[in-house]
């Protein structure tokens, strides 16, 4: 089945100590990415991956970290987390973000909801 | 500053009714939107999406709209059914940027 796969779904920690939320697609997606959703702010683009190796800056990317190490996995490390960071994370994935193929549509995990005290 | 805005919150719909879920935008250079899903405890999942060189779009009981002058789009659904329950998002991408931007959502009820 082509999912993406988020863990852990739910997690709880506390200020400063760091945290790695992996994300792995087995659909052989180009591009990977990452989202927070909080009320009233809908979805925020966190980082973003056109491919291997390659990563750039999203529109809330403050107290993140990603790797692209490998085609199908995009972990999200927040280094040292603080409460302005508790919110519902997702990763998603599509064939491409570039040209003709940036109309393939983002398929999502089931998200990852993160709460730091 | 929101580029994507879907003004209302909620919206809330009987069985076999129209919902008309809106979306707005600032950005001139957007020319293809989207528009997803999402259920509590999922990711969303994508609906129906529209090119710029279009001004309407259709898919079952789906059917998305696009004004350019105005900057507007909106996703109509006919008939409404009690499984469209859900949080809805657009979402648009510019030419000239990897990015896609999404709106906050609307939250659609439908009751029996």
């Amino acid at each position: 089945e082509a999912q993406v796969t988020q863990n852990p779904r739910y997690l709880i920690t506390v200020t400063g100590k760091k945290l790695t939320v992996t994300c792995s697609q087995n659909m052989n997606h180009e591009y990977m990415s990452w989202y927070r959703q909080d009320p009233g702010l809908g979805l925020r683009q966190i980082y973003y991956s056109m491919n291997v190796e390659v990563t750039d800056k999203g529109d809330v990317p403050e107290g993140y970290k990603v790797s692209r190490k490998e085609k199908r996995n995009f972990p999200l490390i927040l280094e040292s987390p603080s409460p302005n960071q508790t919110s519902l994370y997702f990763c998603a994935s599509s064939l491409s973000g570039r040209g003709e193929r940036r109309f393939s549509p983002l398929h999502f995990g089931n998200g990852t909801r993160l709460t730091v005290t | 500053d929101q580029q994507v805005k879907q003004n209302s919150p909620s919206l809330s719909v009987q069985e076999g009714r129209i919902s008309i879920l809106n979306c707005d935008y600032t950005n001139s250079m957007f020319d293809y939107f989207l528009w997803y899903k999402k259920y509590p405890a999922e990711g969303p999942t994508f609906l129906i999406s529209i090119s710029s060189i279009k001004d309407k779009n259709e898919d079952g009981r789906f059917t998305v709209f696009l004004n350019k002058s105005a900057k507007h789009l909106s996703l109509h659904i006919v008939p409404s059914q009690p499984g469209d329950s859900a949080v809805y998002f657009c979402a648009a991408s510019a030419r000239n940027t990897d990015k896609l931007i999404f709106g906050t959502g609307t939250r659609l009820q439908v009751f029996p």
